[in-house]
């Protein structure tokens, strides 16, 4: 298996629920990436792991936790989310370095009722 | 701050048109990296195409080729004798040298709908 897999593919959930996205690549990158895309909105970054560590935290609320425990396997965790939230989640990775091009999965497709 | 813009929020034509995807920049940093992604119903963003701002050449891949003009902060994305299959949503993105988390801005997109 190549390239970025997430799973679920689509995900519905009440709003006092707890679930978790997974993303995992296989191009032995070592960058790894969280957006959210809305209807009608750009692409936002959430989350950026480098290495293992997070680089940045692009003031995403708390009820969106992330965690990556290798460099190939990430994770968001979602708990009390808003409908608001509702959304494309999709996760990328990339070689370090800002020159690097990412590759994304095709995301996951979350309903918050 | 850098910023992207993708004026067209969506295009139309018919198969074997051409169409061409504008795409401006705005960024302090003087070494910087243009990307652009095709993004299919399926979802998965798909990278087309990387250039430095070092590098003007324009580049012509199959039906694709760019334009990349650093005197107007634009990096033009043209589509010859388009298909049914490139219908999708095409972004812009840029990266600066300085940018912390390889951080990369997108523009809002463009959809682009071929008609046979």
């Amino acid at each position: 298996e190549t390239g970025v897999t997430q799973t679920p593919r689509h995900l519905v959930m009440g709003m006092t629920n707890k679930k978790s996205l997974k993303c995992e690549q296989h191009l032995g990158h070592n960058a790894m990436y969280w957006y959210k895309q809305s209807a009608k909105k750009p692409l936002e970054l959430m989350f950026v792991y480098n290495f293992k560590e997070q680089t940045e935290n692009n003031s995403v609320p708390s009820r969106f936790s992330p965690e990556c425990p290798n460099s190939s396997h990430l994770f968001l965790h979602l708990h009390t989310l808003q409908p608001e939230d509702s959304a494309l989640y999709l996760c990328a990775s990339s070689q370090d370095g800002v020159q690097q091009p990412q590759h994304f999965g095709d995301g996951t497709r979350l309903s918050i009722l | 701050a850098q910023k992207v813009t993708q004026a067209q929020t969506e295009i139309s034509v018919v198969e074997k048109e051409d169409v061409t995807l504008d795409c401006v920049y705005e960024t302090r940093d003087t070494t910087y990296y243009l990307f652009w992604y095709k993004q299919p119903p399926s979802g998965e963003l798909v990278f087309l195409i990387r250039r430095n701002s070092f590098d003007e050449q324009n580049e012509i891949s199959g039906r694709y080729s760019w334009n990349f003009q650093k005197s107007t902060s634009s990096f033009n994305f043209t589509i010859t004798a388009s298909q049914v299959v490139d219908s999708a949503v095409y972004f812009c993105a840029l990266s600066e040298r300085e940018a912390a988390g390889n951080k990369l801005t997108f523009g809002g997109g463009t959809r682009v709908l071929v008609k046979p």
